[in-house]
């Protein structure tokens, strides 16, 4: 059973702000909010996660409401290699991942 | 740099026959690592937990005869594809946890494809 709902897909233009929301109406209170990414061919790569806080590196913010039933994954800038599907995973075992469908982000010029 | 690496890349055989795919990590040892497979247009599927000296723990419907997983030492587990079928074509994928246990470093992944 997915555990997270997001969009299938969605359009972004290069340099500007991406915000990628994630349902997850069912978390619980040990869970984490993880966000990947797969750019086509390639393994996932980590970007950012967090419990109830929100989180902010390098690559990306993690917004997290207060009742923690959705997130958003913020890419401040995005950029053409940016293009990826972006899979939310809520998670009490940093191990067993499960991936749902992702949302197939394009970034275009 | 890579911080885990997968051998081969690709790989091409007949049916009937078994492949071997490794899978490495470069930076530090790893009593744990994980094998997922894609089937195209499909995300991905968490097969096994393959555990350093132990058995490795299957998936449900994943068949442990099937998909035999080693891992002889703290920086190599190998998942070997046997009697492979067409059916058994995809993207294979491992991944091992970072030092603190926070999250997971993938390997490139290898694309099986069984004639």
């Amino acid at each position: 059973d997915a555990k997270t709902t997001q969009p299938p897909s969605m359009d972004c233009a290069e340099g500007r702000a991406a915000n990628l929301p994630c349902n997850h109406s069912t978390i619980s209170g040990n869970e984490y909010v993880y966000w990947y990414r797969q750019i086509h061919s390639q393994g996932p790569q980590y970007i950012i996660h967090g419990l109830k806080n929100n989180e902010t590196n390098e690559m990306a913010s993690l917004i997290i409401t207060e009742d923690r039933k959705s997130s958003t994954l913020i890419l401040p800038h995005a950029t053409l290699r940016d293009t990826a599907v972006y899979y939310c995973i809520v998670t009490d075992s940093w191990g067993k991942l499960q991936f749902g469908a992702g949302t197939q982000v394009v970034v275009t010029p | 740099g890579a911080v885990v690496s997968q051998h081969p890349s690709r790989v091409i055989c007949k049916s009937g026959t078994s492949v071997k795919i490794e899978c490495r990590s470069l930076d530090f040892q790893a009593t744990t690592m994980f094998w997922y497979r894609q089937f195209p247009k499909q995300s991905l599927m968490l097969m096994a937990t393959s555990n350093e000296g132990s058995k490795a723990t299957y998936e449900q419907g994943v068949e442990k005869d099937k998909f035999l997983i080693n891992h002889a030492s703290l920086t190599l587990s190998t998942l070997t594809v046997t009697s492979a079928h067409p059916e058994d074509s995809s993207f294979y994928i491992c991944s091992v946890p970072d030092r603190e246990g926070e999250t997971q470093y993938f390997g490139p992944g290898t694309r099986l494809l069984v004639l």
